[in-house]
Formats: structure tokens, C-alpha cells, sequence
């Protein structure tokens, strides 16, 4: 029974398109957020929302649309795809302040 | 600008003896200090944290030392199994209001424990 889940794993597309990767959490945490790794392994904060609501915006291009349906669900949509967005995508979800817990990630390979 | 930095991308030490794992940052804001562990194809998975205001915490066989002067810090593994070989991520944090957790991570230190 996955804490932090995310789908998909995997995910090969082409410049251009629209896709869109869901999180789900079952720990009950009020704070979900996405993190990029890149080609570098350098693990960045996008975005950060407390109870569906946005408190961090990290400087993402809005191509990157966050939606938080509710405080278990928070899924990054991503419009016009571009070569430099390839990377891993982790959700995450903590406690208010406390540490996060981390999904398996989301691998996004642009062609 | 990278405010965490782990300047060793791999270590690799002998099964039974010690790992230390180095980390260090250059924002004084920062409160909070986190080693994440990483295996491949997972996400990270939290180990031990440390508070500013402290500058030891121990769990087990993971100590993280905390040097604010020198803005260092260190994770200590003892006695190094292979289960711990993965890679380490350092984060620092700094809160949002107590809202949510601004974590600013290092880029991680391939750890290889030898049978």
C-alpha cells in the first residue's frame, strides 16, 4: 500500500505535446509538492500546496500547470513539451513543516 | 547558485568500518537539515534530520553532526552495511510559517559499501 503515489513511471513523448502526471498520498498530510531531477541530478522544488492551496511557485515556466483537486491529489500538467523537460518528476507530501515523503518518481523522456 | 553542496560525488568504503557522508551550505538562513537516502529507480526516503539548534542526532547506526560555524554538516554510518549503499542527498530548509517545507538539496554522494 504505496504512502506516496505517482503515474506514470514512465512516459516517452514527442516536442510539442500535453501530458499531464498524477500524485496521489494516503498519509494524510495537509502539503503535497512537486520536485524535478534533472540530466545533472540536481532535485529542485516546483511548486509546494497546503491544503489545495499554492505556496510555493519555484520560477517554472507555465507551461507547468499544478492541480490540486483535493489535499491527497496533486498533478502536474505540462503543455508544450520541450527537450529540456525530460528529467524525473517526484511528488511528495509532508506534514505541514516535517519531512517529506517522496513517491518513485515520474520519468519524462522528450523526443 | 547552489546554496547545498556535496563535494564528493562517490565514496566507497570497506563493509564494518565508518562512511562519512559531508555536506556544505552557504544560506545562515536555513533551520532545518535533513540526509535523505536514494536507491535506484525510487524516490528518496527520509533518514535523519537535524534542528539548527542542535548539533548532534543520533539513530541508530546514522549520526549527523551539525557545525553552523563552518555552515558543515556531516552523516556518520556505523558500522557500514552494503544494504546502505545508495546514494545520499543533504537538503536544508527553510519554513514557510510552518505551512510547508522548502527543502534545498544537495547533489547527492554515491556511497558503495564493499562485502
Amino acid at each position: 500500500d504505496t504512502a506516496v503515489s505517482q503515474t506514470p513511471k514512465y512516459l516517452v513523448t514527442q516536442m510539442g505535446n500535453d501530458k499531464s502526471i498524477k500524485c496521489e498520498q494516503n498519509l494524510g498530510h495537509d502539503t503535497m509538492y512537486w520536485y524535478k531531477q534533472d540530466s545533472k541530478k540536481f532535485l529542485k522544488i516546483m511548486f509546494s500546496y497546503n491544503n489545495k492551496e499554492l505556496i510555493i511557485n519555484e520560477t517554472v515556466p507555465n507551461r507547468f500547470s499544478p492541480k490540486s483537486p483535493d489535499k491527497a491529489h496533486l498533478n502536474l500538467h505540462i503543455n508544450s513539451l520541450e527537450l529540456g523537460d525530460s528529467a524525473v518528476y517526484f511528488c511528495a507530501s509532508s506534514q505541514a513543516a516535517g519531512e517529506l515523503f517522496f513517491g518513485e518518481g515520474s520519468r519524462l523522456t522528450v523526443l | 547558485d547552489q546554496q547545498v553542496k556535496q563535494n564528493s560525488p562517490s565514496l566507497s568504503v570497506q563493509e564494518g568500518r565508518i562512511s562519512i557522508l559531508n555536506c556544505d551550505y552557504t544560506n545562515s538562513m536555513f533551520d532545518y537539515f535533513l540526509w535523505y537516502k536514494k536507491y535506484p529507480a525510487e524516490g528518496p526516503t527520509f533518514l535523519i534530520s537535524i534542528s539548527s539548534i542542535k548539533d548532534k542526532n543520533e539513530d541508530g547506526r546514522f549520526t549527523v553532526f551539525l557545525n553552523k560555524s563552518a555552515k558543515h554538516l556531516s552523516l556518520h554510518i556505523v558500522p557500514s552495511q552494503p544494504g546502505d549503499s545508495a546514494v545520499y542527498f543533504c537538503a536544508a530548509s527553510v519554513g514557510y510559517g510552518g505551512a510547508t517545507n522548502k527543502l534545498i538539496f544537495g547533489t547527492g554522494t554515491l556511497l558503495a559499501v564493499q562485502p
